[in-house]
């Protein structure tokens, strides 16, 4: 079974620049998420997609961050103008099931590193 | 107040040594447990899934106390590679919640 994946692996930008992030979850996972993992941390959930629906955005940056699922499949995560501070790698994850989505692990995909400068 | 916390360790140990880690979690309605392992630069997988009546995976051994809202994971025999971070996950209605993870160190 094919994972979780996601493009580029790598990215450098500029400050104020705009950087896209792809994902591809596996094949049927209803349910999407991006995280952001700043070094030394935890990952930090940004949004969260059932379908092609947002679940939660409730930490997203909206007024610089942007995510969309398209018929409920792949994703984007976008990030205009960038900061400093969003240096870290962004982590897509997919799972299973609706609902509760009771007892089902999340899958993740390598990450995207992310370095502003 | 955080949704998860972990003490982020490090946590130095000598090989065949037994480890514990806690993570306590703030919504007593949180339905699953898991216990991830993420390597320097990579990505989170699946360590094993936290029950209410413990469970055991060769060296490794998960419990849930729902009444003092904690997660444990002991590492018995520990082996340099052991040597990782340990996040705990929450979940509850369909939301993954990560602790900042406990680092782990296994000396030879």
């Amino acid at each position: 079974e094919a994972g979780v994946a996601q493009s580029p692996r790598y990215k450098i930008i500029e400050k104020r620049q705009s950087v896209a992030f792809w994902c591809n979850p596996i094949s049927g996972h209803a349910t999407l998420y991006w995280y952001q993992q700043i070094l030394g941390q935890g990952p930090k959930l940004l949004i969260q997609f059932q379908n092609n629906g947002v679940v939660d955005d409730s930490q997203l940056p909206k007024d610089r961050f942007s995510a969309e699922r398209l018929k409920g499949v792949d994703s984007t995560l976008k990030i205009q103008p960038a900061k400093l501070e969003d240096s870290a790698v962004y982590l897509c994850a997919s799972r299973t099931g609706g609902g509760a989505g009771f007892g089902t692990e999340a899958f993740f995909g390598q990450g995207t590193r992310l370095t502003v400068v | 107040r955080k949704e998860v916390e972990q003490d982020p360790g490090p946590f130095n140990v000598p090989e065949g040594a037994t480890v514990a880690f806690n993570c306590t979690y703030s919504n007593s309605a949180s339905q699953s447990f898991f216990w991830y392992r993420q390597d320097c630069r990579k990505e989170p997988k699946l360590l094993m899934s936290v029950y209410s009546s413990g469970n055991e995976d060769g060296r490794f051994t998960a419990q849930l106390n729902r009444a003092s809202q904690y997660i444990s994971l002991l590492i018995r025999d520990s082996k340099l590679s052991d040597s990782a971070t340990y996040l705990c996950v929450v979940t509850g209605f369909n939301k993954f919640y990560f602790g900042s993870g406990t680092k782990l160190n296994v000396k030879p």
